[in-house]
């Protein structure tokens, strides 16, 4: 069974960088696609981006000019990088694998971390 | 980027009701749509994919319908375990996008 699982700090400064990695275990990191989703208390869900086991990427255009996802392989984990944070971007941070049925195109997330609240405040 | 709107935002039903919740994109977006239950404190859960296909393990009380701009979500008999948010969610282009949530609450 896939399980997947965030970790970073939860609690971020203004104008500084948010970081988490997500550590997938029960499978493999390639051949995926893997996203990051987040979810500002009591709202509703957004795509930050996603990144394919061999390193291309693709990200929100609201975010892309702050966002970075990367990939390491050989730990199988994939990490984001959020740069200059407002309180904005408080949020609960979801890592997702891409399920790679028909009509998903990777952008179809059939394993979820369990989530990481993330608060920016000085 | 694509809009996706639920309908209703919330709605109180019964056990063994039959529900349906309402999804409509922005424009055209063939069968790229999913839902996703997610209950409270929970991480979303994917239900549907592709419109009507039903993710492995997911109850076959759950069925969706629809293509081109209007989807339905819709479950033929409310067990207790189905309380919570439905979000329907784009996979047709980027960025993918997801509705505003509908809440199943119990009556």
């Amino acid at each position: 069974q896939v399980q997947l699982q965030e970790s970073g700090p939860g609690l971020v400064k203004p104008s500084e960088t948010l970081s988490l990695t997500c550590t997938v275990s029960g499978g493999s990191i390639s051949s995926y696609y893997w996203s990051w989703i987040r979810q500002p208390p009591g709202k509703g869900l957004e795509w930050i981006g996603y990144i394919y086991y061999s390193g291309s990427t693709n990200y929100n255009p609201s975010l892309k000019s702050r966002v970075t996802i990367s990939v390491d392989t050989s730990k199988n984990q994939f990490s984001l990088k959020l740069s200059s944070v407002t309180a904005a971007d408080t949020a609960v941070y979801y890592c997702a694998r891409g399920y790679l049925g028909p009509y998903c195109g990777g952008d179809c997330y059939d394993y979820w971390g369990q989530g990481t609240l993330v608060t920016v405040s000085s | 980027d694509i809009q996706m709107t639920q309908s209703p935002s919330s709605l109180s039903a019964s056990v063994g009701d039959r529900v349906t919740i309402t999804c409509r994109a922005s424009q055209s977006i063939s069968s790229y749509l999913n839902w996703y239950q997610q209950k409270p404190g929970k991480a979303p859960k994917l239900l549907i994919y592709a419109a009507s296909s039903l993710q492995s393990g997911v109850p076959s009380r759950f069925s969706g319908s629809g293509s081109g701009t209007d989807f339905t979500l819709t479950i033929s008999s409310l067990q207790p375990e189905d309380f919570a948010t439905y979000y329907c969610q784009q996979s047709y282009s980027t960025p993918s996008t997801f509705g505003q949530g509908t809440r199943l609450e119990i009556k």
